[in-house]
């Protein structure tokens, strides 16, 4: 079984902070995705990276891909209220064919307060 | 388009029962998934259809969960009889062609 680790478990933090979730694995995948997922919904697709030491940004999100395409972290810069949730990784691995099996992380859920 | 449809969006029923869960995914998506969210164990993956046809049901916990695809625009998991154990959040995703996973937005099942 593939396991991805998050770390930290909660993080509740004040508005205007920093801060990083890592995702951490044994396997190897061919791409990783973070998610947001707010509650009473379903999670939502925030980046896909998929070559190691990628780095990609979003607004003020920045994710990367390890080296070995076994672990990536996301920062998050002056977080906001909106900021707030429940993120997950999920490591991809292809199907024969064209989709891929999502293997999801343990989550991270983050507090972003006033 | 009004993205993936769940139905019901809660479901409380007494053990026992069977329950029935749909989804209706997004036009054009050819690749669909079940998946199942607790506290306990987070998002898992429990069957995968392309064209209407299952690929990956290793992640089904036992016979009492099954799946059908009759169509492109319809789904249902079905759980036969409901344990306890099988309260979470289900969720179906869609995908076209290895694109972005779009997820409903679940239905929520306590089993008494």
């Amino acid at each position: 079984t593939q396991l991805l680790e998050q770390s930290p478990q909660f993080l509740s933090i004040q508005e205007g902070e920093n801060l990083t979730v890592y995702c951490n694995s044994s396997s190897v995948f061919s791409s990783l995705q973070w998610y947001r997922q707010e509650p009473g919904e379903g999670p939502v697709l925030l980046v896909t990276v998929v070559t190691g030491g990628e780095v990609k940004k979003l607004k003020r999100l920045t994710f990367q891909f390890g080296d070995a395409r076994k672990d990536s972290s996301l920062h998050i810069t002056a977080a906001q209220p909106g900021d707030t949730g429940l993120y997950l990784c999920a490591g991809a691995m292809a199907y024969t064919g064209t989709a891929s099996k999502l293997t999801f992380g343990t989550g991270t859920r983050l507090q972003v307060t006033l | 388009d009004a993205g993936v449809i769940q139905s019901p969006r809660h479901e409380v029923t007494e053990m026992g029962q069977e329950v029935t869960l749909r989804c209706k995914p997004i036009s054009g998506h050819n690749s669909l998934f079940w998946y199942r969210q607790t506290m306990m164990r987070g998002l898992e993956l429990l069957i995968y259809f392309n064209n209407n046809v299952p690929i990956d049901d290793s992640g089904m916990p036992e016979d009492r969960f099954s799946a059908k695809m009759p169509n492109a625009s319809f789904s249902t998991l079905k759980i036969q009889p409901s344990e306890p154990r099988d309260s979470a959040v289900y969720f179906c995703a869609g995908e076209r062609d290895g694109g972005t996973q779009y997820f409903g937005p679940g239905t929520r099942l306590t089993v008494l």
